[in-house]
């Protein structure tokens, strides 16, 4: 079946710095990817829509500066965090669309902690 | 806007019972209907999906059927396991590249 990949899969970073999340599909092409984060013992939220060849669209609430996303090409996107801060520590999960199986399939998901 | 909602948990089975958890929606137009897993520590995982009404989704022994005219896709299994532990999140999608809408997640464990 289709496959996204996430990469790194976890990460401890000191706070100020910047972390780069990467989401790849594997065997599908994907001009839309979504970027979700998840607080312990809860449901998904959606940060971001990412979009091949243009600029991402955020969610209300979600700092474009702080989490800046890149689509540069059909199968990556990456997600970047900006001068990571402890609040930041959480579950980040990336999907991405394939519009011929008409499914949305999801990245194993990164771990952020930042000390 | 489009929404789903599914029955709160979290779900204490034991191994071999029947499963049942709800799921309602609302949504404008013809929406595919989703079930995703999440086992502890993991990402989501595709369980199974219907896209028109009256379909039916299975996989590993779960199902779960589009019911139009009550706007529900309640998933079923006939006999969990201890390994079916996990998070179970319902969700739909409109056509085209807009996102998922997902329920809350319910929260399932099985004990031996």
């Amino acid at each position: 079946g289709a496959v996204v990949s996430q990469h790194p899969s976890r990460v401890i970073c000191k706070s100020g710095t910047s972390v780069k999340i990467e989401c790849r599909s594997l065997d599908f092409q994907a001009t839309t990817m979504f970027w979700y984060r998840q607080f312990p013992k809860q449901s998904l939220m959606l940060m971001a829509t990412s979009n091949e060849g243009s600029k991402a669209t955020y969610e209300q609430g979600v700092e474009k500066d702080k989490f800046l996303i890149n689509h540069a090409s059909l199968t990556l996107s990456t997600l970047t965090v900006t001068s990571a801060h402890p609040e930041d520590s959480s579950f980040y999960i990336c999907s991405a669309r394939d519009l011929f199986r008409e499914t949305q399939y999801f990245g194993p998901g990164t771990r952020l902690l930042v000390l | 806007g489009d929404s789903v909602t599914q029955m709160e948990g979290p779900v204490t089975l034991s191994e071999e019972a029947f499963l049942t958890i709800n799921c309602t929606y609302t949504a404008t137009g013809y929406p595919s209907l989703f079930w995703y897993v999440q086992y502890p520590g993991e990402g989501l995982q595709l369980l199974l999906k219907a896209t028109k009404a009256d379909d039916k989704g299975s996989n590993k022994g779960f199902e779960a059927t589009y019911r139009k005219e009550t706007t529900s896709f309640h998933l079923e299994k006939g006999s969990v396991q201890v390994s079916d532990s996990a998070v179970y999140f319902c969700a739909l999608s409109d056509a085209g590249n807009t996102p998922l809408v997902f329920g809350k997640g319910t929260r399932l464990s099985v004990i031996a």
